[in-house]
């Protein structure tokens, strides 16, 4: 099956860059969403379709993907931001096609 | 405003059962796939399972297969989780989302296995 690997953790000072990284086989064929979860709270769509950011999402969260490598990049961190992010796909090429999500990354903001 | 309402988590038995609903609203409930999600505590997102709009197709985590039915009504715009033979190790948090790209989260029901 389809695997999804993301850093466990990432850090980040306050106005600064952060980059969150998701690798999979060929993950640039498909298409890659990332969602944020906070503590106590349901995850939230952050970017959808590799780059896309749903209504209400600051335009310093950015996504890339290509080759093996997705990455969610946030500009000018916020206090904010600190949260669990998630990317997922959708694996069609599986006998059994499904979602499948990252491990998740804590970003903690200095 | 879209809004995804779950409900029916509680205490079961391990091998109970247990059927969980997701109420919609807000949009046109019959033009999406619909998803459930889980979280067991202190762990990361688990894909359980997804429904095709109309229902005529159903995809499942590997976990749950044979286990969970999902299924939908779309007269009453609602989602459904029917869970059999559970496990301790299905406790968790179960959100329902809009499409399998969870554009929409429900606030989740919780699900605890124990004896």
């Amino acid at each position: 099956s389809y695997v999804l690997t993301q850093p466990p953790s990432v850090s980040v000072a306050p106005g600064k860059t952060a980059t969150i990284t998701c690798g999979g086989n060929n993950i640039g064929t498909k298409s890659v969403h990332w969602s944020q979860q906070k503590p106590g709270q349901a995850p939230v769509l952050v970017i959808y379709y590799d780059n896309d950011r749903p209504s209400g999402i600051p335009d310093r969260f950015s996504g890339s993907n290509s080759g093996n490598t997705a990455t969610l990049t946030i500009s000018r961190v916020e206090g904010g931001d600190e949260a669990d992010y998630y990317c997922q796909v959708w694996d069609a090429n599986s006998e059994h096609p499904g979602v499948v999500y990252g491990g998740g990354t804590k970003l903690t903001v200095l | 405003e879209v809004q995804l309402v779950e409900s029916g988590g509680g205490l079961v038995q391990p091998g109970g059962s247990l059927t969980l609903s997701c109420a919609t609203s807000g949009f046109t409930f019959s033009l999406y796939y619909m998803t459930w999600v889980r979280q067991a505590p202190g762990k990361g997102l688990e894909w359980v399972a997804s429904i095709k709009d109309d229902g005529s197709e159903k995809y499942y985590g590997d976990s749950v297969r044979g286990r969970f039915t999902i299924s939908r009504d779309s007269a009453k715009n609602s989602l459904y989780l029917e869970m059999n033979s559970l496990r301790v190790d299905d406790t968790a948090v179960y959100y329902c989302a809009r499409d399998t790209i969870g554009d929409h989260w429900g606030q989740g029901t919780v699900v605890t296995i124990s004896s």
